[in-house]
């Protein structure tokens, strides 16, 4: 049972424009959520994180939007920049068991100049 | 300050041999947890260590293995291994939780 799913495997975009990666989640426990940011041969890196008492977090070009009645999220990156080509993942974890996170399958962002 | 260490960075390995990878945490951090990501799936949770106990464990079979040295570092071994288990193996240390995670680059684990 997927309890965190992306369900665009892929996305691309025109540098400058925005991208808009979803999430959604089935597990109500869950109630911080983070994304992380992956290129080829690295390990993911943070990238934004945004708790079930917020609806918006923002940190520079990113933003993260939590809509908790419909269990979904979605990450914003405006403008787009080539060098933001990667697989995102989007992670869940509840606080009263902050042991582990479970996360999205990953969507490949694509940034073209 | 030095990142997560995860070795080797690749493995070819034969059906039916078993394997140790090793992670070395960020000084200071004493929750180590280890992950595996195969195509198209993510990131599945294998098991976290803190303070040499295990606190956490996946859904993996019983071949799956880890122990957490005094030093915070750690070990994750595979026995018998079967093709399926082809995979990057991710470590990621954080000081307590969670939600503080670094992760390494990763052990590419190929099973012949």
């Amino acid at each position: 049972d997927q309890q965190v799913k992306q369900n665009s495997p892929s996305l691309s975009v025109q540098e400058g424009r925005i991208s808009i990666l979803n999430c959604d989640y089935t597990n109500s426990m869950f109630d911080y959520f983070l994304w992380y940011k992956k290129y080829p041969a690295e390990g993911p890196t943070f990238l934004i994180s945004i708790s079930s008492i917020k609806d918006k977090n923002e940190d520079g070009r990113f933003t993260v939007f939590l809509n908790k009645s419909a269990k979904h999220l979605s990450l914003h990156i405006v403008p787009s920049q080539p060098g933001d080509s990667a697989v995102y993942f989007c992670a869940a974890g509840s606080g009263g068991s902050n042991y582990k996170l479970t996360f999205g399958k990953g969507t490949l962002l694509t940034v073209n100049p | 300050k030095a990142g997560v260490t995860q070795t080797p960075r690749y493995l070819i390995k034969t059906r039916g041999q078993q394997v140790t990878l090793s992670c070395s945490p960020i000084s200071g951090h004493r929750s180590v947890s280890w992950y595996q990501q195969t195509p198209g799936q993510g990131l599945q949770f294998l098991f976290e260590y803190f303070s040499e106990t295990q606190r956490n464990k996946g859904n993996f079979p019983g071949r799956f293995s880890g122990r957490q040295f005094s030093n915070s570092r750690s070990e994750m071994n595979v026995s018998t291994l079967e093709l399926g288990d082809s995979a990057l193996y991710l470590c990621a240390s954080s000081p307590g939780g969670a939600y503080g995670y670094t992760f390494g680059s990763g052990t590419r684990l190929t099973v012949v």
